[in-house]
């Protein structure tokens, strides 16, 4: 099956810091979507982007297919920014489901 | 607009004994897919449900099954439960079959004793 790898995995920030998070991704997809995990275990969509880029404010991402891998750029962190940030993928193909394949995950301490 | 909604969001159960969970998707999604998440892991796909049929079945035994009624809504059972099922349980909805977004819901935490 698809394989999905995040890095870093784990990531402390300074308040104020950019950073880059890295998604690849072993095949072609349909669908790709960051999501940022709260402490509290909800997912909170960030991207919906299985191809190109696409900005929401300090947050933005950029999907490569062909090359097979997906970033998330974080600018000027803030401590609500901690948590898990999860890439997950949808395989392509005909036939396929909604069926997502998550990532490890990366997880961020933002610290002020 | 309601997001997904799920029901109830904390349960503890004793080996054995059976478990049903509930998820209502957002207004007019028809797919709904269950998934599972084990502490310091990400989510695992359990099943997919369009128009009431499932669509999709990843790789958990048969003590889990799950079903989509007219309304959309879906139950999720876990029969003779395990301490490894213990886990936070999530239901996402979209709007059709495939590659369309996915919305989760605040999932329900299942603790299995």
């Amino acid at each position: 099956g698809i394989q999905v790898e995040q890095s870093p995995p784990d990531l402390i920030l300074q308040e104020g810091a950019n950073s880059t998070l890295r998604c690849n991704f072993s095949d072609s997809v349909n669908n790709l979507q960051w999501f940022h995990q709260n402490p509290w275990g909800q997912l909170i969509n960030l991207f919906y982007i299985p191809s190109g880029t696409k900005q929401n404010g300090r947050l933005s991402a950029t999907t490569v297919a062909t090359e097979r891998y997906s970033l998330l750029y974080i600018s000027s962190s803030q401590t609500t920014d901690s948590g898990v940030y999860f890439c997950a993928v949808e395989r392509g193909g005909g036939g396929a489901t909604n069926k997502l394949i998550f990532g490890t995950g990366t997880l961020l301490a933002v610290q002020p | 607009d309601a997001g997904v909604t799920q029901s109830p969001t904390h349960l503890i159960k004793t080996r054995g004994q059976h478990v049903t969970l509930r998820c209502s998707p957002i207004s007019g999604h028809k797919s709904v897919s269950w998934y599972q998440q084990v502490l310091g892991q990400g989510p695992q796909f359990i099943f997919q449900y369009y128009e009431k049929e499932e669509r999709g079945r990843g790789n958990f035994p048969d003590r889990f099954s799950a079903r989509q009624f007219p309304n959309y809504s879906s139950e999720l059972n876990v029969n003779a439960l395990l301490l490894g099922d213990s886990a936070l349980y999530l239901c996402a909805s979209s709007l059709g079959r495939e590659s369309y977004e996915q919305y989760f819901g605040p999932g329900t935490r299942l603790t299995v004793t």
